[in-house]
């Protein structure tokens, strides 16, 4: 079991629109990384965030931001959301940046 | 940079058969190397990891992988597939101690045929 949960399971969002993700960590996890993972590809490389710093970010535009929270929570927000947006949105949680990361189920955002 | 390169993006096998995944890596450091699997509408779950220590590594539900460094690969097996191992499956890099981020391959699907 990995103690990772996201919300919203599922959510529908049309093209212009703002969206924000949660994802609760594992206690005493204080890295959390987000992925992207588009239908039929392996999950890509949003950002990770340290003690509530971003400290390493992928190829995503700026529109895709986060916050990270004190007791183990995280957002994810994307603005002007495209439809290339829609994909399955994965938070991962580790004790620190180098160590195995226990990831979330994932929540499923369609862009219409 | 780092990459990862799996072969193949379907395999099948017959139930009782060998497994084999491919994977390949590129890394400019000494990797860190994870095969993770993935089961319809679920997140990730870590199969087994390579972090330096014995090149043969054995993971959960009878996977093993080995490390080869001079072929840079990390290909993971299994003696005998079983219907539940029917799921996506996913290699990754990272650059560990002082790295922040972890690449994955593109994925292979496994399908196990009765």
């Amino acid at each position: 079991e990995t103690g990772v949960t996201q919300s919203p399971t599922h959510l529908i969002k049309t093209r212009g629109q703002q969206v924000t993700l949660r994802c609760s960590s594992q206690s005493g996890h204080n890295t959390v990384s987000w992925y992207q993972q588009a239908l039929g590809q392996g999950p890509q490389f949003i950002f990770q965030y340290y003690r509530e710093e971003e400290n390493g970010r992928g190829n995503f535009p700026p529109r895709f931001s986060g916050l990270q929270f004190p007791n183990y929570s995280s957002e994810l927000n994307v603005n002007a959301l495209e439809l290339d947006d829609s994909a399955l949105y994965l938070c991962a949680s580790s004790p620190t940046p180098d160590r195995e990361k226990f990831f979330g189920p994932g929540t499923r955002l369609t862009v219409l | 940079a780092q990459s990862v390169t799996q072969l193949g993006s379907h395999v099948s096998v017959s139930e009782g058969a060998l497994v084999l995944l491919r994977c390949n890596y590129s890394s400019s450091v000494p990797p860190y190397l994870f095969w993770y699997v993935q089961y319809p509408n679920q997140g990730l779950q870590l199969l087994l990891k390579y972090t330096s220590a014995a090149t043969l590594v054995k993971g959960i539900n009878g996977f093993e992988a080995e490390f080869k460094k001079s072929e840079t690969s990390f290909h993971l097996t299994k003696p005998s597939a079983h219907m539940s191992d029917a799921a996506e499956y996913f290699c990754a890099v990272s650059d560990g101690a002082g790295g922040f981020k972890t690449i994955f391959g593109a994925g292979t699907r496994l399908f196990v045929k009765a």
